[in-house]
């Protein structure tokens, strides 16, 4: 199965600031179509996962142009420029190129 | 607006046996491919099952964990699907949820599953 290693565990921000998340792959996640099928969700507190990036690097609906999805092959980051009050919760990058998919452990963001 | 909402939920002994089920509305449900997902006490989430639509032949695939344990299925008549799941175990322990979408755009609510003597 495709293990994706998500880093940092845990993320504390400054309100505005910059926060960087990754996920590393143990295989390359493009697929015979020559899509990439990496995802980012955020879980906020109490609330199911909600999809933000899809394919790499596009914003699903109504998602802030303050996340950014990015990189190919085995290595991805989501960037999260501004930090604002309701960024917080956990993040999770997930793989739907080989079955089974999988997600990464998460990365908890707090705000300092 | 679209809709997903699980049931069958509850606390079960080990070795038995309880069925998920999955109501949906507000999208063309017999076109869409269904998911189940779990997610631990420990909050990992496990995507544990899909099952593809009529033009796919129903196609379904599973996590190496539930295999033979669990069976996803769906009616669409009734916009709904369904996770059988058999001799449960402990570990088996989660809130599950169904989503479906381009990507997993949409969620339901979750139902906890809690196995334990």
């Amino acid at each position: 199965d495709v293990v994706l290693t998500q880093t940092p565990v845990s993320l504390s921000v400054t309100l505005g600031d910059q926060a960087s998340i990754s996920c590393r792959s143990s295989q390359s996640l493009e697929y015979s179509d020559g899509y990439t099928y990496l995802e980012w969700y955020l879980q906020k507190p109490g609330q199911s996962p909600q999809l933000l990036i899809y394919e790499v690097s596009n914003r699903f609906s109504g998602v802030p142009d303050r996340f950014i999805g990015s990189g190919s092959g085995t290595d991805f980051t989501l960037k999260i420029s501004r930090v604002e009050p309701e960024d917080l919760g956990v993040y999770y990058c997930f793989q739907a190129t080989h079955d089974p998919f999988t997600f990464g452990s998460g990365t908890k963001l707090e705000i300092k | 607006e679209v809709q997903l909402v699980e049931t069958g939920g509850g606390l079960v002994q080990p070795g038995k046996s309880l069925k998920l089920t999955c109501a949906t509305s507000g999208f063309t449900f017999s076109t869409a491919w269904m998911h189940w997902v779990r997610q631990s006490p420990e909050k990992r989430l496990e995507w544990i099952a899909r099952i593809k639509d009529k033009s796919n032949n129903y196609a379904t695939d599973y996590v190496e964990s539930v295999k033979g344990r669990f069976t996803i299925s769906r009616d669409d008549s009734k916009s709904s699907v369904y996770l059988q799941m058999n001799s449960l175990k402990e570990e088996d322990t989660a809130t599950y949820y169904c989503t479906t979408g381009g990507g997993f755009a949409y969620w339901g609510q979750g139902t906890l599953v809690t196995v334990s003597s």
